[in-house]
């Protein structure tokens, strides 16, 4: 079946430090990507997507290019913010299948 | 623009009290509507989904059940709750058949089960 594998929290990082976050998935064909960030309390908010191989997501400053040869997400920023702190889920979808979420990731950055 | 609601926005029950959570979207017709659940410090797990008027599919079985009298409203509901279904419900909307397309979460809902 399908899955996603995330890199494990949490992640401390200081303001203006660069952010990775891997992400890795398990699935047949050729699923759509995902990355949804939830803040404290909040409902989880899309924030960048890719449909296909070599398509670049961004948002935000945020930035995720779909491998398929390595079956991965990476989500990367150059510079994280404060306001960046929060709870990075990564996730896929098949066709004619439901969504899978990959675990979720927490971040802190500290002024 | 579509808008997804959800309430209330926390709500505290003693164990074996019924329970009923909204969701309403609006802006848009016939969409996909889901029902997850977050426990504390854990991932999403879906509990319903439904691509139309009383058309429920069931992903995890449990003390819940979920129901969609309309279009644009699912309703979330059991009759007695456990301590276990305490957690963060989300209610979320994609496109009708568009089955690899993003989906759109609500603001949640803090269940407390005491």
């Amino acid at each position: 079946g399908n899955s996603v594998t995330q890199m494990e929290g949490p992640v401390t990082l200081s303001e203006e430090a660069f952010l990775t976050i891997n992400c890795t998935y398990t699935a047949t064909g050729y699923p759509s990507l995902f990355w949804y960030v939830q803040y404290p309390g909040e409902g989880l908010q899309l924030l960048l997507k890719a449909t296909k191989a070599d398509d670049k997501g961004s948002n935000k400053g945020f930035e995720a290019t779909y491998r398929k040869e390595t079956t991965s997400f990476h989500l990367e920023k150059g510079s994280v913010q404060v306001s960046d702190s929060a709870v990075y889920f990564c996730a896929l979808i098949n066709y004619g299948q439901n969504f899978v979420f990959g675990p979720g990731t927490r971040l802190s950055v500290l002024p | 623009s579509q808008t997804i609601h959800q309430w209330p926005a926390t709500l505290v029950q003693p164990v074996g009290s019924p329970l009923s959570l909204e969701c309403t979207v609006e802006g848009t017709s016939n969409p996909n509507l889901y029902w997850y659940r977050q426990a504390a410090g854990r991932g999403l797990q879906l509990l319903f989904y439904s691509v139309g008027i009383g058309q429920i599919s069931s992903e995890v079985p449990q003390n819940l059940s979920a129901s969609r009298p309309q279009d644009r409203q699912f309703i979330l509901s059991s009759k007695k709750l456990l301590l276990s279904d305490s957690g963060f419900y989300l209610c979320a909307w994609s496109v009708q058949g568009s089955f690899t397309d993003t989906q759109y979460f609500g603001p949640g809902t803090r269940l407390t089960v005491l």
